[in-house]
């Protein structure tokens, strides 16, 4: 009965390649997230998701981009791979929507993408 | 830009010992704080959420408080265990996007 989970765990890839990670949430939550945590265990959010609506951190390459085909799913695709995207990713989601800032947070398992 | 500052970097206590990690954000308009726990190769358990409106939160030994005015949280952790040794992640939540933004943590060993 996992809450959020992701797929796959570990990733590893061609430089130019084209990835996806996904994720799941079976909480009911309505908003969900995606964080890169780098080398330096710095961790830093990507997007968040709510019912149509995307909010992106101005620091995002375009390469990356969220697609959610439905409310429990929020996969990652990733365009021409490049040695800097090496990091861990996680996926996490809250219950309410944008507007609902009190709202605690749950994290995915976390996927190792390493880019050769 | 919310920036966020944890001290210390790492801490080394004796099992039983009582110990507090501090963490400093530099934009006091939150909507709520959490604080987190992340193992080594895993992923973040949330231990405690604060609400902006909030002074403080209790879970089992821990304790979290929030002094929002003056930017600082503190977790307080009661009669450590070695099960206690972990990576403690402060991530307070943001006006705009309710996204969170995390400090580099404290590194915590809690010695047998």
């Amino acid at each position: 009965d996992t809450a959020v989970s992701q797929t796959p765990k570990y990733l590893v890839t061609q430089m130019g390649n084209d990835k996806s990670i996904k994720c799941e949430q079976n909480l009911g939550h309505d908003t969900m997230y995606w964080y890169k945590q780098d080398s330096k265990k710095f961790l830093k959010i990507m997007f968040s998701y709510n019912n149509k609506e995307l909010i992106i951190n101005e620091t995002v390459p375009n390469r990356f981009s969220p697609k959610s085909p439905d409310k429990a799913h929020l996969n990652l695709h990733i365009n021409s791979l490049e040695l800097g995207d090496s990091a861990v990713y996680f996926c996490a989601s809250s219950p309410g929507g944008f507007g609902r800032g009190r709202d605690e947070q749950f994290f995915g398992p976390g996927t190792r993408l390493t880019v050769l | 830009k919310q920036e966020v500052t944890q001290i210390p970097a790492a801490l080394s206590v004796p099992e039983g010992e009582n110990l507090v990690l501090n963490c400093s954000f530099t934009d006091s308009a939150i909507y709520n704080l959490q604080w987190f726990r992340q193992d080594p190769g895993k992923g973040l358990t949330s231990l405690l959420l604060i609400q902006s409106s909030q002074r403080e939160q209790t879970s089992g030994r821990l304790n979290a408080s929030l002094d929002k005015s003056s930017g600082r949280s503190t977790l307080y952790i009661a009669a450590s265990q070695p099960g206690d040794s972990a990576t403690y992640l402060c991530a307070p939540s943001g006006a705009g996007s309710y996204q969170l933004t995390f400090g580099k943590g404290t590194k915590l060993s809690v010695i047998p």
